[in-house]
C-alpha cells in the first residue's frame, strides 16, 4: 500500500528558532502534498497545497513567510516553520496524493512540535 | 459556503452497531471520504463514495446520496479499538478536499 512518512515525529524548539518537517511518499509519486494543523480535539486544518516544482497554494490566514514550503521532487515536500513562536505548538500532518490514484490522501504520522 | 456537519461526539456499546451521519454542501462534488482517527495519530482511509448507494467493506459500510447531500458510517460489531474520531471529506469542484470537525465515537463495554 502506498506509505507516507513524516519526519521528525516529535520536535521541542525554543522560540525564535526554525524546525523542518520532511514528508515522504516511499513507495508512490506524488505531484500533489497537503499540509493540514490540527489543534487538541478539533479537526485537520488545510495550510496550504503543495504542487511539485511550483510554489505551494496557502489557505486564507496562514502566512507564507512564517510556514516555507518546498515541494522539490515528486516524493519529498518539507515544511519550515520560521522564528517559531508557543502558539505554533501544534500537530502538523501531511498527505500526499498518488498521481494514477482516485485523488485518495495519504496521510503521514504526523509530527508533534512544540515550542517552549 | 462550504460546509460538513457531523455529530460532535456518540457512544455505542461494544458488540453493537453505530451509524455517523455526514451532510454536506459544497460547490461541486467530486467524491466523499471517511477517514478515522485515533487521538494523537494521523488519519487513515475507510472509504470512498463518489456514486449513489452503499459501499461495503468488512464491518465497515459507507452510503452517499448526493441529491441529499447526505453520507453515513455504518459500524458494525463494534470493538473496542473502533473508539476513534471519524472524520467525513467532500471533495469540491476543484478536487479540493472539505473536512468536518469529525465525530468522537465511544465505546462502552
Amino acid at each position: 500500500g502506498a506509505v507516507v512518512s513524516q519526519h521528525p515525529s516529535r520536535v521541542i524548539c525554543k522560540s525564535g528558532t526554525s524546525v523542518k518537517i520532511e514528508c515522504r511518499s516511499l513507495d508512490f509519486q506524488a505531484t500533489t502534498m497537503f499540509w493540514y494543523r490540527q489543534f487538541p480535539k478539533k479537526s485537520l486544518m488545510l495550510m496550504a497545497t503543495s504542487n511539485e516544482g511550483s510554489k505551494a497554494t496557502y489557505e486564507q490566514g496562514v502566512e507564507k513567510d512564517k510556514f516555507l514550503i518546498n515541494h522539490a521532487s515528486l516524493t519529498l515536500s518539507t515544511l519550515t516553520v520560521t522564528s517559531a513562536h508557543p502558539e505554533d505548538s501544534s500537530f502538523y500532518i501531511c498527505s500526499a496524493r498518488d498521481s494514477g490514484d482516485s485523488y485518495e490522501q495519504y496521510f503521514g504520522p504526523g509530527t508533534r512540535l512544540t515550542v517552549t | 459556503g462550504q460546509n460538513i456537519d457531523q455529530p460532535t461526539e456518540m457512544t455505542a456499546t461494544e458488540g453493537a452497531i453505530v451509524q455517523i451521519n455526514c451532510t454536506y454542501q459544497t460547490s461541486g462534488f467530486n467524491g466523499l471520504f471517511w477517514y478515522q482517527q485515533h487521538a494523537g495519530e494521523a488519519p487513515t482511509f475507510l472509504s470512498y463514495n463518489v456514486l449513489d448507494g452503499l459501499e461495503e467493506k468488512g464491518r465497515f459500510s459507507s452510503f452517499l446520496s448526493r441529491s441529499k447531500g447526505y453520507s453515513y458510517l455504518l459500524l458494525k460489531e463494534l470493538q473496542m479499538k473502533d473508539s476513534a474520531s471519524y472524520l467525513c471529506a467532500v471533495m469540491d469542484s476543484n478536487y479540493q478536499s472539505i473536512w468536518g470537525a469529525g465525530t468522537k465515537l465511544i465505546i462502552k463495554p
